[in-house]
């Protein structure tokens, strides 16, 4: 099955730095791959996503870049604020959608003022 | 409330006890997912419903049973559950043909 790796565990930037969470996956099939952004006693909420026939995706302030070579996506956020503080998992699944999603262990971004 | 909804919130049980969650979902979707979100741990997907249909089981012990009488509830029922199953458990919906799945807040479970 697939195996996805985040790292790092924890991040603390400073505010109106960048921060850049990283993930690897196992299973070449892969196709999908969201972030998600859950907050303390909140539930995960979908920030950004990227399928494998797309190198990069932009957002505002939040970026995913994908490395199908590699087997590696990564989460860029631009001019961090306090708000951005919370904890990001990264996930990756393949199939044509309602198949479930392995998540990685989560970063938790610490925005210092 | 819109989107996914669970209840309870929270819930405390002892070891020889039945109870079940529930999640609902007001989004039209028709695939439903159960996760467990442990300290420490990835989430880990436990069930998925299809079009009503399990079709898939993450080697779930069998003290926890899912049940998905329609496309909107997705139920989780419990028993005879171990200390270790203390966990934030979140439920997920999605459209069968599409990757974006959206969780509820969750049910937070402690067994004593």
């Amino acid at each position: 099955g697939e195996n996805v790796e985040q790292h790092p565990s924890t991040l603390s930037v400073q505010e109106g730095d960048s921060a850049v969470i990283k993930c690897t996956y196992s299973d070449s099939a892969s196709n999908y791959f969201p972030w998600y952004k859950q907050e303390l006693g909140k539930r995960p909420q979908l920030i950004i996503d990227i399928r494998s026939n797309v190198g990069e995706k932009k957002d505002q302030r939040i970026a995913v870049t994908l490395n199908k070579t590699a087997k590696h996506f990564s989460l860029h956020i631009t001019e961090t604020q306090p708000e951005d503080s919370a904890v990001y998992f990264c996930a990756a699944t393949y199939g044509r959608g309602a198949d479930g999603l392995t998540f990685g262990k989560g970063t938790h971004l610490i925005i210092q003022p | 409330e819109t989107g996914v909804t669970q209840t309870p919130r929270h819930l405390v049980m002892g070891m020889t006890n039945k109870k079940s969650l529930k999640c609902e979902q007001h989004l039209g979707h028709n695939a439903m997912y159960w996760y467990k979100q442990s300290a420490k741990k990835p989430l880990e997907l436990m069930f998925v419903y299809s079009l009503e249909e399990r079709v898939e089981n993450n080697s779930v012990p069998s003290r926890f049973s899912p049940e998905c009488p329609n496309s909107s509830h997705l139920f989780l029922h419990l028993h005879t559950l171990q200390p270790e199953d203390s966990a934030l458990y979140l439920c997920a919906s999605s459209l069968v043909h599409s990757y974006e799945q959206y969780f509820g807040p969750g049910t937070r479970l402690t067994v004593t």
